[in-house]
C-alpha cells in the first residue's frame, strides 16, 4: 500500500493563480481531509468528506474548493492564489473520524 | 468548541531522561485525544489515541499518555529519551465521533547526546 499520496511536494504561484493540489489514497478509506500547517499554529482542516460525493467545509475553508468523484481521490482547489495562502498543505485519510489519521508528505505551497 | 493547549512549544531532553509533553484539553463532551509526531519534512504518524476504553494508553516507539479527565489532560510521557524520538508533536481532540478535530499548535523535541 502507497497510503496516501500527494503532488506536487512543492510549487512556487503567483497571485491570483490557481492551482490543484492532488490526494489519493489505497486504504479505501470513506473519510478524507485537507488541512494547512502554519508555524506555530498547528494543523487547521479545510474541507473533509465522508464519501464520495460529499463534502464540507471545516475551520478555513474561505479561498478553497474541494470534489469527491471517488473513494481514493480529493483535490482541493485553490483559485486566485493569495500570500495568505502560503503554508504547508496536509491531505490525510482515516476509516472512522476516531480510528486516527493517515497523512500525507506534504504540498509546500509560496504564493508570490 | 473544543480546544487544545501544549505547553511549551520547545521542549529538550538529555538522552536517557523522562519525556513529558503536556497537553490540556477543553470539550463539552467527552473527547476522543491523540498524539502525532512529525518529523521533519514528512507527515504526521499517529502515535496513540484515546478512546474511552482505558484511561492509560500505550502507543508506538514506547510513548504513552494518561487521560485524567479531573485536570482535563492527556500528557505524553516516554521514560528513556532516545536521539530519534526528536521531532514535533502535536496532540489533538476531536468530540464524540465527529469531524472537526482541533489540533494543538505542537510541541519541538530536542534530545541532547
Amino acid at each position: 500500500n502507497a497510503g496516501v499520496t500527494q503532488t506536487p511536494k512543492f510549487r512556487i504561484l503567483k497571485i491570483g493563480q490557481s492551482m490543484t493540489l492532488q490526494c489519493t489514497q489505497d486504504m479505501n478509506h470513506n473519510y478524507m481531509y485537507w488541512y494547512r500547517q502554519d508555524p506555530g499554529m498547528g494543523l487547521k482542516l479545510i474541507y473533509y468528506s465522508v464519501g464520495a460525493g460529499i463534502t464540507d467545509k471545516g475551520e478555513v475553508p474561505n479561498g478553497y474548493n474541494v470534489s469527491r468523484s471517488t473513494t481514493e481521490d480529493f483535490p482541493l482547489r485553490l483559485e486566485l492564489a493569495a500570500p495568505s495562502q502560503t503554508s504547508v498543505y496536509f491531505c490525510a485519510s482515516s476509516y472512522s473520524p476516531t480510528s486516527g489519521s493517515y497523512f500525507g508528505p506534504g504540498t509546500r505551497l509560496l504564493v508570490l | 468548541a473544543q480546544s487544545v493547549t501544549q505547553l511549551g512549544s520547545h521542549v529538550s531532553v538529555s538522552e536517557g531522561a523522562l519525556v513529558l509533553l503536556r497537553c490540556n484539553y477543553s470539550s463539552s463532551v467527552p473527547p476522543y485525544l491523540f498524539w502525532y509526531v512529525q518529523y521533519p519534512n514528512q507527515g504526521l504518524q499517529l502515535l496513540l489515541k484515546y478512546t474511552s476504553a482505558a484511561t492509560l494508553v500505550k502507543g508506538i516507539n514506547g510513548f504513552e499518555a494518561e487521560f485524567k479527565k479531573s485536570e482535563t489532560s492527556f500528557h505524553l510521557t516516554k521514560p528513556s529519551a532516545h536521539m530519534s524520538d526528536a521531532a514535533e508533536y502535536f496532540c489533538a481532540v476531536s468530540p464524540n465521533n465527529n469531524n472537526d478535530m482541533r489540533f494543538g499548535a505542537g510541541t519541538r523535541l530536542t534530545v541532547k547526546p
